[in-house]
């Protein structure tokens, strides 16, 4: 199966700082999702980006496909950016999702 | 439109016990999977199921089966519990026939003791 590896796999800013999070993966892929789970446990829909780069708001992502990464970055990082950041991807005829071991990211104050 | 929900939020149970978990999709969503996620395998995928029918299945036992009814809604099961199903289980809905971007639900933390 698909293999993802997520890098770094700590990360500590402190507030304002900027950062870039990669997800590599081993196969062409048909869907690819970052993800930011709160502290409860609940997935949050970052993007949804099988290819491209889109934007909202201090987040942006990239995914190069035919190179097999794709690049989450936040801008101007706040406390509330803290928890994990997960990357997933799919491929194939199913809806199966792959996940990365994820990025822990801490701000601080 | 409502997310995903799922019921219940948190469940204790012994070994040996039985449970069923339950999960509601995005209104119009056809395809539900499962997912189960443990401080040391990560976010593993169990099975999805789309008009019914399960469509694929991860690398679980047997113990663990999950049924779609006619409205979408989804049922997942765990029989003979064993200390390791201890995990926080994650229901995701998508549109299905080619939509793929999937949501995910708060999530059932079953803790076995």
């Amino acid at each position: 199966g698909i293999q993802v590896e997520q890098s770094p796999p700590d990360l500590i800013l402190q507030e304002g700082a900027n950062s870039t999070l990669r997800c590599n993966f081993s196969d062409s892929v048909n869907n690819l999702q970052w993800f930011h789970q709160n502290p409860w446990g609940q997935l949050i829909n970052l993007f949804y980006i099988p290819s491209g780069t889109k934007q909202n708001g201090r987040l942006s992502a990239t995914t190069v496909a035919t190179e097999r990464y794709s690049l989450l970055y936040i801008s101007s990082s706040q406390t509330t950016d803290s928890g994990v950041y997960f990357c997933a991807v799919g491929g194939g005829s199913n809806y199966k999702l792959t996940f990365g071991k994820g990025t822990l990211l801490t701000v601080n104050p | 439109k409502a997310g995903v929900t799922q019921t219940p939020r948190y469940l204790i149970k012994t070994r040996g016990q039985q449970v069923t978990l339950s999960c509601s999709p995005i209104s119009g969503h056809r395809s539900v999977s499962w997912y189960q996620q443990t401080p040391g395998q990560g976010l593993q995928f169990l099975f999805e199921y789309f008009s019914e029918t399960q469509r694929n299945k991860g690398n679980f036992p047997g113990r663990f089966s999950g049924r779609q009814f006619s409205n979408s809604r989804s049922e997942m099961n765990v029989s003979t519990l064993e200390l390791g199903d201890s995990a926080l289980y994650l229901c995701a809905s998508s549109l299905g026939l080619g939509w793929r971007e999937q949501y995910f639900g708060p999530g059932t933390r079953l803790t076995v003791t």
